[in-house]
């Protein structure tokens, strides 16, 4: 159980264009879906919080306009990455949590923008 | 501000030794405590998590981690490595107040297991 999947699982695009990324729980509904981001040899980043049916919180230093988060249901949060730049290529990793003590996270979404 | 501290960033061991990752937290209030193993290009698993009752935790793959409540630590320990077990490995910490549940992660140590 506690199964989070993403889509894609790696992206390559260029420098402009517009990236959607998807977080899904597979087995149950998430309360909250969370974003991070990780850079080479580095810990995960909190980007935002996304609650269903409600506006993302994004931490602070994170362009709201360039990430959208959308969190249209109990199992799904997508995360696009708006005219993606170079220094946007990471790897991005989902969350999902109900409410009680564990967040069970996604394998990851690595994206490189040429 | 909370902080998680991962005190060593590369643990270098050779096969079938045993290893201690070591994680330090700031708090003081009541907190939930986490392990995560990520394998290259991967996300991230739960190793074992504390949150409450007995102090030892045991996990997969035969890890086990201690909470030291008076020393602020929750130090992550395998008496007998494997190759396998070569991989980035992150201390958590969640704070849980009202309805959001954040997660403070150490900045990982690498744990590298050779022959």
């Amino acid at each position: 159980g506690a199964v989070v999947s993403q889509h894609p699982s790696w992206v390559i695009c260029k420098s402009g264009t517009s990236v959607k990324i998807e977080c899904r729980s597979l087995d149950f509904q998430a309360t909250t879906m969370f974003w991070y981001r990780q850079f080479p040899k580095q810990s995960l980043m909190l980007m935002a919080t996304s609650n269903e049916g409600s506006k993302a919180t994004y931490e602070q230093g994170v362009e709201k306009d360039k990430f959208l988060i959308n969190h249209a249901s109990l199992t799904l949060s997508t995360l696009t990455v708006t005219s993606a730049h170079p220094e946007d290529s990471s790897f991005y990793i989902c969350s999902a949590w109900q409410g009680q003590e564990t967040q069970y996270f996604g394998p990851g979404t690595r994206l490189l923008v040429l | 501000a909370q902080s998680v501290t991962q005190l060593d960033s590369q643990v270098p061991v050779f096969e079938e030794a045993p290893v201690e990752l070591r994680c330090n937290y700031s708090s003081s209030v009541s907190v939930y405590l986490f392990w995560y193993v990520q394998y290259p290009n991967q996300g991230l698993q739960l190793l074992l998590k504390y949150l409450s009752g007995s102090t030892l935790v045991k996990g997969i793959n035969g890890f086990e981690a201690e909470f030291n409540k008076s020393q602020t630590s929750f130090h992550l320990r395998k008496p007998s490595v494997h190759i396998s077990d070569t991989a980035e490995y992150f201390c958590a910490v969640a704070y849980y107040g009202g309805s959001q549940g954040n997660l403070i992660f150490g900045k990982g140590t690498k744990l590298s297991v050779k022959p």
